[in-house]
């Protein structure tokens, strides 16, 4: 979802369980989106991704699913961990000149002992 | 090899002043990245280089913002007069190529305070 202001966001499961970050995307005409992780501190990570012609793409307890028609995108975190904790951000790439990441404002994740 | 780099991790200046920040991409990646987080927030983009194409300066917030970079290696990111509202982290990001698709790596960021 949006942020307004500071106000992240915020998602809290228990250890675990599975966790589902959602995200609303803008652009009709993107083409490749790409889930980030950024842990405190620290640049984003690079977590998974998935082109237009896709409507889901699983990795290592990560799945994302797209849903092109109401341009909405979803991260499925499977037994989530304690290192799982951070803010999660969706990006999407639109096909133009320039290759920019327009990302957007972050779901921030907790994970609960 | 090493990832994104960046210098320095922290920065704390005066309003007025001007300052630059670094980064170093992955050697051989020709694409190169700058965006702005504030607080809280996502990340906005700056500005993008690709190899010796002109670069897109499109997210500039003003013209108090400049960037260069030295062929496909460093890239300097220089903020003038700096203003209380340019705190925030700035991140640089490299890709290998920018085709579409490309994985961007971040490098740590530089967290600026403009007092």
């Amino acid at each position: 979802g949006e942020s307004v202001g500071l106000h992240l966001p915020t998602l809290s499961v228990q250890e675990g369980d599975n966790s589902i970050i959602n995200c609303a995307y803008s652009n009709s005409a993107s083409d490749y989106f790409i889930w980030y992780k950024q842990e405190s501190g620290k640049g984003p990570q690079f977590i998974i991704d998935i082109r237009s012609n896709m409507d889901k793409r699983q990795g290592q307890r990560v799945t994302v699913l797209l849903n092109k028609t109401v341009k909405h995108l979803s991260l499925q975190i499977a037994a989530t961990q304690p290192g799982d904790s951070a803010v999660y951000f969706c990006a999407e790439n639109m096909r133009g000149s320039a290759r920019q990441l327009t990302f957007g404002s972050g779901t921030q994740l907790t994970v609960l002992p | 090899g090493a990832g994104v780099s960046q210098s320095p991790s922290n920065k704390v200046t005066e309003k007025g002043k001007d300052v630059e920040l670094r980064c170093d991409p992955i050697s051989g990646h020709t694409a190169l990245y700058w965006y702005r987080q504030r607080l809280g927030q996502g990340l906005e983009f700056l500005i993008y280089f690709q190899g010796n194409s002109a670069p897109d300066k499109s997210g500039l917030p003003s013209d108090r913002f400049s960037a260069e970079r030295t062929g496909e290696s460093v890239s300097t990111l220089t903020i003038q007069r700096t203003q209380q509202e340019d705190s925030a982290v700035y991140l640089c990001a490299s890709s290998l190529a920018s085709g579409g698709g490309d994985e961007q790596f971040f490098g740590p960021g530089t967290r600026l305070t403009v007092l």
